[in-house]
């Protein structure tokens, strides 16, 4: 069964250095997002791709946060720097394109900011 | 933008009993409502989801439901077993294109 695949799984930064997150969509997926979940809560949208192109940044936090998809396969999300507040799960998800079916939601990145 | 809330946020059940979540939206745009699985350390997983052109959805123990005009939708879990035990969101989207997420629900199942 094809997977999203992310790393690393687990990641441990001390605040005000850089961390950045990878995602590999299922090949094929035009689509690509990042989410946020902080811990008891549901996933919040930070960045939607379109290939390569960004769909929807509008919750993103665009003074640390930044994403690149840049050949419109895997990519990459950015925090720097890191804030103490930035501890949470972070899910990469792709899909076929809209009105073809839900998601699929890799593992997960869970950063911890010390 | 949609509006979607899950209830209740923690459930109970005992062994082989039934299980129903509930969520209601906001928009009536949307479309789609999937349903997902989310065991500690991983990743949400499509358990099964619903179009608007349909009122009700089965496979084995999971069914949706989905009330267009109240603009709410239901899971329900028949015959729980320990290993349905796990975080259950739901969202809507319009056209799959965005989704906005429920809150979530922690399920236990008491064996």
């Amino acid at each position: 069964e094809a997977e999203v695949a992310q790393s690393p799984r687990y990641k441990i930064t001390e605040k005000s250095q850089a961390v950045a997150f990878w995602c590999d969509p299922i090949s094929g997926h035009a689509t690509l997002y990042w989410y946020r979940q902080i811990l008891g809560q549901g996933p919040e949208l930070l960045v939607q791709f379109q290939d390569e192109s960004v769909v929807d940044d509008s919750q993103l936090p665009k003074d640390r946060f930044s994403a690149e998809r840049l050949k419109g396969v895997d990519s990459t999300l950015k925090i720097q720097p890191a804030e103490l507040g930035d501890s949470a799960m972070y899910l990469c998800a792709s899909s076929p394109g809209a009105g073809r079916g839900g998601y699929t939601f890799g593992s997960g990145t869970r950063l911890t900011v010390v | 933008g949609e509006n979607v809330e899950q209830h209740p946020s923690t459930l109970s059940v005992q062994e082989g009993d039934s299980a129903v979540i509930k969520c209601t939206y906001s928009d009536s745009a949307s479309n789609y409502f999937p349903w997902y699985k989310q065991e500690l350390g991983k990743g949400p997983q499509l358990i099964i989801d619903i179009r608007s052109n349909v009122g009700e959805k089965k496979d084995q123990r999971i069914a949706v439901t989905l009330n267009k005009t109240a603009k709410h939708f239901s899971l329900h879990i028949t015959e729980t077993q320990p290993e349905d035990s796990a975080v259950y969101f739901c969202a809507a989207s319009d056209d799959g294109n965005q989704f906005y997420f429920g809150t979530g629900t922690s399920l236990t199942v008491i064996p």
